[in-house]
């Protein structure tokens, strides 16, 4: 596609849930990365894939935070057992080589 | 431990102003430093970055001015225009191997007065 595309773009739901966040890539883009944007913390960084190499896992936040990308693609970001806390704007960006990313609209998610 | 520290939270300019963001950090293993504009509703879109081998970098009205010494840089947007007025993230990278994982600052919310 034309940009990183997300889905859902909104997300309501109740504590104690799990919730499944969707990012398909640039096609062509090898590097893929999660970001966390919320209120007073900025955007955070949650997780790195990069072709067939092991991610870089060191930003997800507790063991509740899990991400898998298939065939070097879409890339799901999957929270356990939501907590109120987990409310914010989870943002996917890639990019082909370097430092430029592109970054998708991102999916706002309450938890209630 | 805040890695990127962002400055001011929001500022408020004329149109034909320049505007100013300033940013410090800390870890001297940074060695990439973009700056992100984000329009609500929107994800952040790369506006200009410098590496730490140069000073500045300007691109159309937008400059990036870099003191390595001070471990500090900052945005000018020279001209400012209402259409200017968004958040602007100021962020940097140890570009070790491939990963260019970014640690931001907290953001300048931007107004443009017309």
């Amino acid at each position: 596609g034309a940009g990183v595309s997300q889905s859902p773009s909104n997300k309501v739901t109740e504590k104690g849930k799990d919730v499944e966040l969707r990012c398909d890539p640039i096609s062509g883009h090898t590097a893929l990365y999660w970001y966390r944007q919320s209120l007073g913390q900025g955007l955070e960084f949650l997780i790195y894939f990069q072709g067939n190499s092991a991610p870089d896992k060191s930003g997800l936040p507790s063991d509740r935070f899990s991400a898998e990308r298939t065939g070097g693609s879409v890339s799901t970001l999957t929270i356990q057992r939501t907590q109120q806390e987990d409310s914010a704007v989870y943002l996917c960006a890639s990019s082909r080589q370097g430092p430029g990313y592109t970054f998708g609209s991102g999916t706002r998610l309450t938890v209630v | 431990q805040q890695q990127v520290k962002q400055s001011p939270q929001s500022l408020i300019v004329q149109k034909g102003g320049i505007s100013i963001i300033n940013c410090a950090y800390e870890n001297t293993a940074f060695d990439y430093f973009p700056w992100y504009q984000q329009f609500p509703g929107k994800g952040p879109a790369l506006l200009i970055a410098i590496r730490p081998d140069v000073s500045e970098k300007k691109e159309g009205r937008f400059t990036i001015s870099f003191n390595k010494s001070a471990k500090q840089f900052s945005l000018h947007i020279m001209d400012s225009q209402p259409g200017d007025s968004a958040t602007y993230f100021c962020a940097a990278s140890n570009s070790g191997g491939s990963n260019y994982k970014l640690t931001f600052g907290k953001g300048t919310l931007l107004t443009v007065n017309p």
